[in-house]
């Protein structure tokens, strides 16, 4: 029983670069969300999803698109990657709205 | 204002003790409410939901206080493994919001 996969786990970026980051969950769940963990902040929510070819934007979307063209798998882009993007980013994924989520292993991104 | 704010502590307390902490919600139409836990470097894990009638996970005791818009929770016989940062979280229109967390640490 996967859960939610994220990959990759580890990536270093130089100013500029794109990247995509992926999402997959097994649970056959309608919610799936990208968030971003900073020090000392909470987890902020960047964009997400109620359904297979829905997406909507977080608190803080900018420099940041998604997609979700299958139910299970729901991929962040970053199309020109800036220092301001270094962070942790954590998927995570719901049933429903009032039902706890569970959240994929992280990725650790460093823009340079 | 912060739509979740929580004490960061920390909370250093010895082992066996009893430790509560709150956080305060700015959104009095937040509809769900949950207390997470999240180990260092970890990803956040769902430890309780929060009901508005208070409820108990073994030694884990949550409470909401829809009226002065806050959440609770206590834990009680803390032990090492309670080391950890604990996220105050609301749900609102599909979406979770979190606090800052509050790091407790246990010490024997």
């Amino acid at each position: 029983n996967a859960g939610v996969t994220q990959t990759p786990k580890f990536r270093v970026l130089k100013t500029g670069q794109s990247m995509t980051l992926l999402c997959a969950q097994d649970m056959n769940h309608e919610y799936m969300y990208w968030y971003r963990q900073d020090p000392g902040m909470g987890l902020r929510l960047i964009h997400y999803s109620v359904g297979e070819g829905t997406t909507a934007k977080g608190e803080v979307p900018d420099g940041y698109n998604v997609s979700r063209l299958k139910k299970q798998n729901f991929l962040l882009g970053l199309e020109s990657a800036a220092p301001s993007q270094t962070s942790v980013y954590f998927c995570a994924s719901s049933p429903s709205d009032d039902y706890g989520y569970t959240f994929g292993s992280g990725t650790r991104l460093t823009v340079v | 204002r912060k739509e979740v704010e929580q004490d960061p502590g920390p909370f250093n307390v010895p082992e066996g003790a009893t430790v509560a902490f709150n956080c305060t919600y700015s959104n009095s139409a937040s509809q769900s409410f949950f207390w997470y836990r999240q180990d260092c470097r970890k990803e956040p894990k769902l430890l309780m939901s929060v009901y508005s009638s208070g409820n108990e996970d073994g030694r884990f005791t949550a409470q909401l206080n829809r009226a002065s818009q806050y959440i609770s929770l206590l834990i009680r016989d803390s032990k090492l493994s309670d080391s950890a940062t604990y996220l105050c979280v609301v749900e609102n229109d599909y979406k979770l919001s979190f606090g800052a967390g509050t790091t407790v640490t246990v010490r024997a």
